[in-house]
């Protein structure tokens, strides 16, 4: 069984469109977060959620909105999609916000605006 | 050897040699390390973590070195085989609000390539 999942695996769209990642994680963490790796694999968090309530929000434009209906769910919607967006998207989640217990991070999502 | 590649520094071992990738880190209060492997195609996969007060720590084939000192970490992988060849990657916690919430910090890479 996949501890955390994304879909999908690959998502190929046109600049202006609105797209959404799905995430979930089955290992009852109450941590979720949202990581952009770039082209030169650099690593950046964009949110963390804890049970459902936003926790970190970095300097990401607010085009891109995260949702958690339920803290096993974090899900990443964004909005009028632009070329600079294009990079691997990665869900991963962690026991706790505390920073005590490794993330477990999902296997990706690649956006790729043409 | 270690060379600065285009994009990620690369280190070239041959298989059955021991590795040693190096990273420094940015914050002198940060008390927890995590290495990470992330191979193509994949998330980074957990490999071994430290506490500060500790300098080393060892798992199956690997072992990390923390030098609180010159804020240095390394990762030793022994035997190299095929299957390490990935991105590697330091992290470092980065704590907030009296500590009660951290943040994964991730150094830049390293690409471990393994020659058989």
């Amino acid at each position: 069984d996949t501890a955390v999942s994304q879909t999908p695996k690959y998502l190929v769209t046109q600049m202006g469109n609105d797209k959404s990642i799905k995430c979930e994680q089955n290992l009852g963490h109450d941590t979720m977060y949202w990581y952009k790796q770039d082209s030169k694999k650099f690593l950046k968090i964009m949110f963390s959620y804890n049970n459902k309530e936003l926790i970190i929000n970095e300097t990401v434009p607010n085009r891109f909105s995260p949702k958690s209906p339920d803290k096993a769910h974090l899900n990443l919607h964004i909005n009028s999609l632009e070329l600079g967006d294009s990079a691997v998207y990665f869900c991963a989640s962690s026991v706790d916000r505390v920073g005590d217990s490794p993330l477990h991070f999902g296997n990706g999502t690649r956006l790729t605006v043409t | 050897g270690e060379s600065v590649g285009l994009h990620l520094p690369t280190l070239s071992v041959q298989e059955g040699d021991n590795s040693i990738i190096n990273c420094a880190y940015s914050n002198s209060a940060s008390d927890y390390f995590i290495w990470y492997k992330q191979e193509s195609g994949k998330g980074p996969q957990f490999i071994i973590d430290i506490r500060s007060n500790m300098d080393k720590r060892q798992g199956q084939r690997v072992t990390v070195l923390l030098n609180k000192t010159v804020k240095h970490l390394s990762l030793q992988i022994a035997a190299t085989q095929p299957g390490d060849s990935a991105v590697y990657f330091c992290a470092e916690i980065s704590r907030h609000y009296g500590g009660s919430q951290g943040n994964l910090i991730f150094g830049k890479g390293t690409k471990l390539s393994v020659k058989p």
